[in-house]
């Protein structure tokens, strides 16, 4: 099992939309949750952090569930903006600060 | 404004030569991280240093090496006995002190021909 899965998508929405990822993680002792944002032949760049039980910032929504090991996050009134990959990244609280990184989901917003 | 910078951004190399990716970063971080990236894969971790003249091999180091002489410096050189060395590769530092959020250099995307 990978220490962090993400469906790969893409998720395709139109504008105005909203639109929920989900991203799983094995390791139950991980402590820190984030949502990166990366787009095309770009940098990864820091969306939001997730803490106990989420946060809100915006149109975004994170949320931990911790019984259920998985975070989520919610975008609404999706803009052609929002269009990009979105990877769900762990600290997997190993002793140092490494952070493990998913895949992505990828989002298309169109028109 | 602090960031991290990493140059070049582009690099193409003949097969069997090093190459030093350079990454310096003026935010005062003390961890620094070297990350390779290829198509439709997640992020893998190369090495990474928690503080200066100390580093350490994360998940993929062969055919890597690193130094860290300076907090703001932490130059990674692809050698020759990597074998598949094409791939966007990242640096990152983070605050630590509590803070475990990564902030990402722009990347430096190898070509080996």
């Amino acid at each position: 099992r990978k220490e962090v899965e993400q469906d790969p998508g893409p998720f395709n929405v139109p504008e105005g939309a909203t639109v929920a990822f989900n991203c799983t993680y094995s390791n139950s002792a991980s402590q820190s949750f984030f949502w990166y944002r990366q787009d095309c032949r770009k940098e990864p760049k820091l969306l939001m952090s997730v803490y106990s039980s989420g946060n809100e910032d915006g149109r975004f929504t994170a949320q931990l569930n911790r019984a259920s090991q998985y975070i989520s996050l919610l975008i609404r009134d999706s803009k052609l903006s929002d269009s990009a990959t979105y990877l769900c990244v762990v600290n997997p609280n190993t002793g140092f600060q490494k952070l493990v990184f998913g895949t992505g989901t990828r989002l298309l917003v169109s028109p | 404004d602090g960031g991290i910078t990493q140059s070049p951004k582009y690099l193409f190399r003949k097969e069997g030569q090093n190459v030093t990716l350079s990454c310096e970063q003026n935010l005062n971080h003390d961890a620094m991280y070297w990350y390779r990236q290829d198509p439709g894969q997640g992020l893998r971790l190369i090495y990474y240093s928690q503080i200066v003249n100390d580093f350490q091999k994360g998940d993929i180091a062969e055919g890597y090496s690193v130094s860290r002489e300076k907090k703001e410096s932490f130059p990674l050189t692809v050698t020759s006995a990597q074998k598949n060395p094409t791939a966007f590769y990242l640096c990152a530092s983070l605050a630590g002190g509590g803070f475990n959020e990564q902030f990402f250099g722009p990347g430096t995307r190898l070509t080996v021909l």
